[in-house]
């Protein structure tokens, strides 16, 4: 079983909907997790991180982590045009191994005007 | 601006040739990394440094090296490239702010290409 799992899609919304992206993750360790968002023919940004679980809310994103279920989300309302790109989650543990980051495969998202 | 550099973005070279990607950043990172992104396979960790003369194996570290002389630069080296080698490179720094804080911070890629 990898260490984490994401769904590469595609997926195709149209544009104002809501989109949900996931990841699941078999490794207890990890405390920090993070969602980049990654533009073709670019370096991956960081969107969003959390550390430990909860939610974290930033404009229209919003971060989910329920490490009881080790699974994490990502939601973004009022989809754009801008934000079709790949989706990466990434996740790393405490301590030294916190600068060790463990990728999804991403998920290509595509918003339809 | 706060960035990472790397250059070559583009390099098309032949096996065995040596080669070396160099990555700079303006940020005082300790923490610099290097990946490699494949289709299918996502990115993958190939080595890593925790400050100058620090560095450890990432999860594909076989036929690559890396130096930390100073803190700013971090190159990865070739020392004979093969087709398998053929991918999508980024180097990538990380602020350390903080036990909560972990923002890593990605070059543009380098795509590398060995015939």
């Amino acid at each position: 079983q990898k260490e984490v799992e994401q769904d590469p899609g595609p997926l195709s919304v149209p544009e104002g909907a809501i989109v949900s992206l996931n990841c699941t993750y078999s490794n207890s360790a990890f405390q920090y997790f993070m969602w980049y968002r990654q533009y073709s023919r670019k370096g991956p940004e960081l969107l969003m991180y959390t550390y430990s679980s909860g939610n974290k809310e930033d404009g229209r994103f919003t971060a989910q982590v329920d490490k009881s279920s080790k699974y994490i989300s990502l939601f973004i309302r009022d989809s754009q045009p801008s934000d079709s790109a790949t989706y990466l989650c990434a996740m790393s543990g405490k301590g030294a191994g916190s600068y060790q980051l463990t990728f999804g495969k991403g998920t290509k998202l595509s918003v339809i005007p | 601006e706060a960035q990472v550099t790397q250059n070559p973005r583009y390099l098309i070279t032949v096996t065995g040739k040596k080669l070396t990607v160099t990555c700079s950043q303006n940020m005082n990172h300790e923490y610099m990394s290097w990946y490699r992104q494949d289709p299918g396979l996502g990115l993958r960790q190939i080595y890593y440094s925790m400050n100058v003369e620090v560095t450890d194996k990432g999860d594909v570290p076989e036929g690559y090296k890396v130096s930390r002389k100073e803190k700013r630069n971090f190159p990865l080296i070739l020392e004979s490239p093969s087709p398998n080698q053929t991918s999508l490179y980024f180097c990538a720094s990380i602020r350390r702010g903080g036990p909560e804080a972990r923002e890593q911070y990605f070059g543009p890629g380098t795509r590398l290409t060995v015939t």
